[in-house]
């Protein structure tokens, strides 16, 4: 078993729709990390966070400590959300981020 | 818009060739991080950099080598490599070393070893 469990690991859905991508872990964390992936390659950090719920525009981050588990959501979804999502988690001590095989959200118009 | 740099964007290389990959950062940060990531993998880390000072290497192959003169550049320097090295190589920075910080990345370059 994988330490860092994403779902789906694919994902398609029309336009406007709510989406919802899960992680979940089965280490003690110090930080979890949601980045996107578009198709060119490039990975951007979307949010970092080690308790509660963090907002940025369209998206929502979550992380319950005590159930090892973090969604993503996107309101009101567009095409140019398409993209890879990933789930790494960070573990004290520890350069390494443990990462996610990634969910793929295709988001039709 | 990102500050991390990578050149080139794309490499076709013979596994007789030497190439190098070059990475920049201009955001300050004190640690630089090497990942590969081939098709429908997870990424791997290769190699961090933290204050210039090497601090991990994942069981890298000797073929990779990595070169920090600075805290803002990086490099990757490739020799006799094989067809299953052909991949997405990223580069990434972070304020500090620790997987506490956000990791900025760089656009990568993909690799195809003939």
């Amino acid at each position: 078993k994988n330490e860092v469990e994403q779902s789906p690991q694919n994902l398609t859905a029309q336009e406007g729709e709510f989406i919802t991508i899960n992680c979940s872990y089965s280490v003690g964390i110090s930080a979890l990390h949601w980045l996107q992936q578009h198709p060119g390659g490039g990975i951007v950090s979307l949010f970092m966070l080690s308790s509660g719920k963090k907002k940025h525009g369209r998206l929502i981050a979550t992380i319950n400590i005590q159930e090892k588990h973090s969604s993503l959501h996107i309101t009101a979804s567009h095409p140019r959300d398409s993209a890879v999502y990933i789930c790494a988690v960070g573990v004290d001590s520890n350069y390494q981020l443990i990462w996610g095989a990634g969910t793929k959200l295709i988001i039709k118009p | 818009e990102t500050g991390v740099t990578q050149t080139p964007r794309h490499l076709v290389m013979g596994m007789t060739n030497k190439k190098s990959l070059k990475c920049e950062q201009h955001l300050g940060h004190n640690a630089m991080y090497w990942y590969k990531q081939s098709a429908k993998k997870p990424l791997e880390l290769m190699f961090v950099y933290n204050f210039k000072e090497q601090t991990e290497n994942n069981s890298v192959p000797s073929r990779f080598s990595p070169e920090c003169p600075n805290s803002s550049h990086l490099f990757l320097h490739l020799h006799t490599l094989q067809p299953e090295d052909s991949a997405l190589y990223l580069c990434a920075s972070s304020q500090e070393g620790t997987a506490s910080y956000e990791q900025y990345f760089g656009p990568g370059t993909r690799l195809t070893v003939t």
